[in-house]
């Protein structure tokens, strides 16, 4: 267990709907990861919160958003889901410093 | 995209053998690091070499990195059935715990 929960485990989603997958990060832990995982790939990193500011994002389309709170518990929205979001989405906490990540289990989305 | 490339894809051995995959990346890095993930579950985290350490060491598992040949190495040695898992490989560019990852290496261990 390393203490990052993720909600919900699975979910169904039609395309052109919104989602929003939400993360409890490691206590301690100031910084959030989220990445998008396809199947047979690696993760492919989305972006990063730091004290409730973006601090990086990867190659995603503005749809993908996210929001970090002040006991560092984080949110993803994806708007106007295509097919091709479907994937395991994985959130990570981290110490800025210290760059070894903890992830979640992870939200298993499927667009249909 | 991916900032790297592993090798093997996938590998399946028998149990007690030793288990080598390999990772190649294309720049500078703060660190690398090995991960593993069963299942399609989330990745635990095994081993982080930063970019001035040639070896680490952590139980059954030896890791190298060459930053002149830009390309690290997982050992697994004396394997047991429970290592099946896919193994990443992320790089870190800079202090910012951002992962690139490759594509992983699948490996299976037979009883």
């Amino acid at each position: 267990e390393t203490g990052v929960t993720q909600s919900p485990t699975h979910l169904i989603k039609t395309r052109g709907q919104q989602v929003t997958l939400r993360c409890s990060s490691q206590s301690g832990h100031n910084t959030v990861s989220w990445y998008q995982q396809a199947l047979g790939q690696g993760p492919q990193f989305i972006f990063q919160y730091y004290r409730e500011e973006e601090n990086g994002r990867g190659n995603f389309p503005p749809r993908f958003s996210g929001l970090q709170f002040p006991n560092y518990s984080s949110e993803l929205n994806v708007n106007a889901l295509e097919l091709d979001d479907s994937a395991l989405y994985l959130c990570a906490s981290s110490l800025l410093e210290n760059t070894e990540a903890f992830f979640g289990q992870g939200t298993r989305l499927t667009v249909v | 995209s991916q900032q790297g490339e592993e090798d093997p894809q996938a590998l399946s051995i028998q149990e007690g053998e030793n288990a080598t995959m390999n990772c190649s990346y294309k720049t500078s890095i703060n660190n690398l690091q090995w991960y593993r993930q069963n299942s399609g579950r989330g990745l635990v985290h095994l081993i982080l070499i930063r970019s001035n350490e040639r070896e680490k060491h952590s139980g059954r598992l030896r890791v190298t990195l060459d930053t002149s040949k830009k390309s690290s190495s997982l050992l697994i040695t004396a394997s047991r059935a429970a290592d099946t898992a896919s193994y990443f490989c992320a790089t870190v560019f800079s202090n910012t715990g951002k992962l690139i990852f490759g594509q992983g290496t699948t490996l299976q261990v037979k009883p």
